[in-house]
């Protein structure tokens, strides 16, 4: 069965505290992993697309990871600020592409 | 700016009562998404439209309707809703639905059907 499996459910940081958070999935055909950030009461916000296996891609204390299995995304040095649901979605599949969502990882960074 | 727009932002009903809910978006993207998100679900699409004039289904499309008579317009129909169509509803456009997706998300739509 397509899936995509996200831990943990919640992390709880100290600010400063350096932790990385998991996307597994299991599909045919990846064209695509995406990660996404949400904020509570609004729509999730772009972060990061990675389209094969070594890729990584930065942005600020944020570095996103891609394997043929997962996908990591690494918070250095977390600060307050960037506590919200980290989403990642699959794009996969050839002439029908789906997209499937996980289910998030709730991140509380902690003064 | 660039932006998706939905409305209404809270919406309370009760069964069988039709209702429409806007989303639009200004970035003259082909492609646009319905999406809810429910507790230990995560984001599930219901119907989305490549184009003008055309629009497929996605993952949960029972109960629900859609039209796309403009590029911008999408709106969600629920003709007789339902308490279980409870949920949060967020619209997604992007420029195309391929390799190289990067969907600009509405805030969202909080519906309580009663």
């Amino acid at each position: 069965e397509d899936q995509v499996t996200q831990s943990p459910e919640a992390l709880r940081l100290q600010e400063g505290e350096s932790s990385s958070l998991n996307c597994s999935y299991t599909v045919s055909g990846l064209r695509g992993l995406f990660w996404y950030r949400q904020d509570p009461g609004k729509g999730p916000e772009f972060l990061f697309t990675l389209y094969s296996a070594g890729e990584e891609k930065e942005k600020e204390r944020l570095k996103a990871t891609l394997t043929k299995k997962e996908s990591f995304l690494h918070i250095t040095a977390p600060k307050p600020e960037d506590s919200a649901t980290y989403l990642c979605a699959v794009l996969y599949g050839g002439a029908t592409n789906k997209l499937i969502f996980g289910t998030g990882t709730l991140l509380a960074v902690q003064p | 700016e660039a932006q998706v727009t939905q409305n209404p932002r809270y919406l309370i009903t009760v069964t069988g009562k039709k209702l429409t809910v806007t989303c639009s978006q200004n970035m003259n993207h082909e492609y646009m998404s319905w999406y809810r998100q429910d507790p230990g679900l995560g984001l599930r699409q219901i119907y989305y439209s490549m184009n003008v004039e055309v629009t497929d289904k996605g993952d949960v499309p029972e109960g629900y309707k859609v039209s796309r008579k403009e590029k911008r317009n999408f709106p969600l129909i629920l003709e007789s809703p339902s308490p279980n169509q409870t949920s949060l509803y967020f619209c997604a456009s992007s420029f195309e639905r391929g390799y190289q997706e990067t969907q600009y998300f509405g805030p969202g739509t909080r519906l309580l059907v009663l």
